[in-house]
């Protein structure tokens, strides 16, 4: 029953160092979505997946890359971390783009100073 | 473009209190709207949900109504518990983009005091 499952739940980062934030989802579901947290703006999208093979960019890609690198998994790149990428970055899963019901991952804190 | 607006919080209330959060939207088309519930600690959940106008979703005590008219999606519940303290996010999904990008209002987080 693990759902999302999100890799590693804290990080701290130095200015300009690169880390991969690992997403996997168990359910079979063909899209996939990272979102990053901020205080008093809700959840942005950076990047998404509607399917194996594909992604997009979404509403705050810059700074960022994904690799869909099978169905289950969808990962995050910082390639060069700022201290305006902290933040808390969940994945989520849908089963296809017209269901509603998206499924979150706990969650990653990441703090770049 | 599309927008979720919610009620700035915190919200702190008494346990067995009347419970209302403010959202408002704008989108064109007819999207679907969403509620959602993320404990301390943990990712977001899935409350409830309304796909079309006057369509009333409702869980665990929670319920929000979809007003077209008002463009509007308020969540209520009637006696909160101190287990319901946490953050709610409203969120609409607009079919026009095939549902990928969902947008979320800021969060509105309720504390609930014994």
């Amino acid at each position: 029953n693990a759902g999302v499952t999100q890799t590693p739940k804290f990080q701290v980062l130095k200015t300009g160092q690169s880390m991969t934030l690992q997403c996997a989802q168990d359910m079979n579901h063909n899209s996939m979505y990272w979102y990053r947290q901020d205080p008093g703006m809700g959840l942005r999208l950076i990047y998404y997946s509607a399917s194996e093979g594909t992604t997009d960019k979404g509403e705050v890609p810059n700074g960022y890359n994904v690799s869909r690198l099978n169905k289950r998994e969808f990962s995050l790149r910082l390639e060069s971390a700022a201290p305006s990428q902290t933040s808390v970055y969940f994945c989520a899963s849908r089963p296809d783009s017209l269901g509603p019901k998206a499924f979150f991952g706990q969650g990653t804190r990441l703090t770049v100073v | 473009g599309n927008s979720v607006t919610q009620m700035e919080g915190p919200v702190t209330l008494s346990e067995e209190a009347f419970l209302t959060i403010n959202c408002t939207y704008t989108a064109t088309g007819y999207p679907s709207l969403f509620w959602y519930v993320q404990y301390p600690g943990e990712g977001l959940q899935l409350l409830l949900k309304a796909t079309k106008a006057d369509d009333k979703g409702s869980n665990k005590g929670f319920e929000a109504t979809y007003r077209k008219e008002t463009t509007s999606f308020h969540l209520e519940k009637g006696s909160v518990q101190v287990s319901d303290s946490a953050v709610y996010f409203c969120a609409l999904s607009d079919g026009n983009t095939g549902g990928f990008k969902t947008i979320f209002g800021a969060g509105t987080r309720l504390f609930v005091k014994a």
